[in-house]
């Protein structure tokens, strides 16, 4: 089974400032997806951004991107101009692209606080 | 579009009572997930149905627990008889096939957080 690591418990960040989170997964799979998930204390799941493997380029939406490092197993997540309403657990998502395999093995999160 | 509806929200029972779940997926949906969220374990899959049919139960943690889908917009996840150790957040999250290995994320529910006593 693909497992996924977040080795960073909490994390903090100051309004405005740049933060990664990390993210490295073990698989034997050559293709697969990665996800980030936002959970906040309203407790929703909110896809923050997803890659595919067989892509090289690093997705990114708005002030968040990925550095995707394949050989590595690396999928770290780049918040910019940091906001207050980004605090929350942010997870690490992989999934297989195989048909058996559709379901998401998870990180166990890292907090992400915001200082004003 | 309305999202995944999961109900209750919030669910406190003594141990040894019957807990049913529901979840109501996004419609058109062919995947639904039923995961479990603890601060021990994280997020852990329970289990995931196709098309109505399970697929994959091996996160069932035991015989107490069980999940059907009779139709494709509703599903229940049932634990009779409850145990402390059952409480956790509980998630459904649904999504479509789409294109053959297309990465068509899930969608979650606002989860119920189930307390037994």
């Amino acid at each position: 089974a693909q497992t996924v690591t977040q080795s960073q418990p909490e994390m903090s960040v100051q309004e405005a400032e740049t933060v990664t989170l990390s993210c490295t997964y073990d698989t034997s799979e050559s293709d697969y997806y990665l996800f980030w998930y936002k959970q906040p204390p309203s407790r929703q799941m909110i896809l923050v951004i997803r890659q595919e493997a067989y892509k090289q380029q690093n997705a990114t939406e708005n002030r968040f991107s990925v550095n995707f490092q394949k050989a590595a197993k690396s999928f770290s997540l780049k918040i910019s101009d940091s906001q207050l309403g980004d605090a929350a657990m942010y997870f690490c998502a992989y999934r297989s692209a195989f048909d058996s395999g559709y379901a998401l093995n998870f990180g166990k999160g890292t907090s992400l606080l915001v200082t004003p | 579009d309305a999202g995944v509806i999961q109900s209750p929200r919030h669910e406190v029972t003594e141990m040894g009572q019957e807990v049913t779940l529901r979840c109501k997926p996004i419609s058109g949906h062919d995947y639904l997930f039923w995961y479990r969220q603890t601060m021990m374990r994280g997020l852990e899959l329970l289990i995931y149905f196709n098309n109505n049919v399970p697929i994959d139960d091996s996160g069932m943690p035991e015989d107490r627990f069980s999940a059907k889908m009779p139709n494709a917009s509703f599903s229940t996840l049932k634990i009779q008889p409850s145990e402390p150790r059952d409480s956790a957040v509980y998630f459904c999250a649904s999504s479509s096939t789409g294109r053959l290995h297309s990465n068509q994320p899930q969608h979650f529910g606002d989860g119920t957080r189930l307390s037994i006593l």
